[in-house]
């Protein structure tokens, strides 16, 4: 079936050091999204992407969809402890099911 | 705007036992969808729904049954729960008619113990 895969499952890093998640789907996508989720709490939206080959920027954060809109990746520049959570990475293979890769939990040591 | 909301927020049943979670949203969104997260396995879609009175199934829709007889209301129905179901379960909408900005509000959650 259709998957969406999310490299790696966990990361450790130290506080001021980068941060990479990627997304890789078994077919394209027609745009994929990005969530946090904070230990206890609920996904929250961070980003949508469309096109083939888009960037996006949001602050520290940096955003990538590969040019087959089949990949996908999130940087983070100088992590801070306000980083920690899980990231999510969710993309529409078509029609109206968005599928959920399985999440990089980020911990951030101070 | 409350956004979505879900209860109840903690339940425990017996396996076999039957109940439904609720979710509701007044943001006159017209997806929703179910979603249970378990450790390691990110967000699994069990149903979705595009508009009032149209359902269909998710990833993982077995043992699960929804309906959507108004916008604001998606109710997910556990038949016969099972230990298998013990998971967190998440509601969501979105607004369909931007098909550029498709954000998925989620609701707070609900976890599910079945003994």
């Amino acid at each position: 079936g259709q998957q969406v895969m999310q490299i790696p499952q966990y990361q450790h890093v130290q506080e001021g050091e980068d941060f990479t998640t990627y997304c890789n789907s078994s077919t394209t996508l027609s745009n994929i999204q990005w969530y946090k989720q904070r230990p206890g709490g609920h996904p929250v939206f961070l980003i949508q992407l469309v096109k083939s080959g888009e960037v996006k920027k949001q602050k520290r954060l940096t955003f990538q969809f590969g040019e087959a809109k089949k990949n996908s990746s999130l940087h983070i520049t100088a992590t801070q402890t306000t980083d920690v959570g899980t990231y999510f990475c969710a993309g529409r293979p078509g029609g109206f099911k968005t599928i959920f890769g399985a999440g990089t939990r980020l911990f951030v040591k101070a | 705007n409350a956004g979505v909301t879900q209860t109840p927020k903690f339940q425990v049943l017996k396996t076999g036992q039957s109940m439904t979670l609720q979710c509701a949203q007044d943001m006159n969104h017209e997806y929703m969808s179910w979603y249970r997260q378990d450790p390691g396995m990110g967000l699994r879609l069990i149903h979705y729904s595009v508009g009032a009175g149209i359902t269909d199934q998710g990833e993982v829709p077995n043992g699960y049954n929804v309906s959507r007889s108004t916008t604001e209301d998606f109710p997910l129905r556990l038949l016969s729960a099972a230990p298998s179901q013990t998971s967190v379960y998440f509601c969501a909408s979105s607004s369909r008619t931007n098909p550029i900005q498709e954000t998925q509000y989620f609701g707070p959650g609900t976890r599910l113990l079945v003994l």
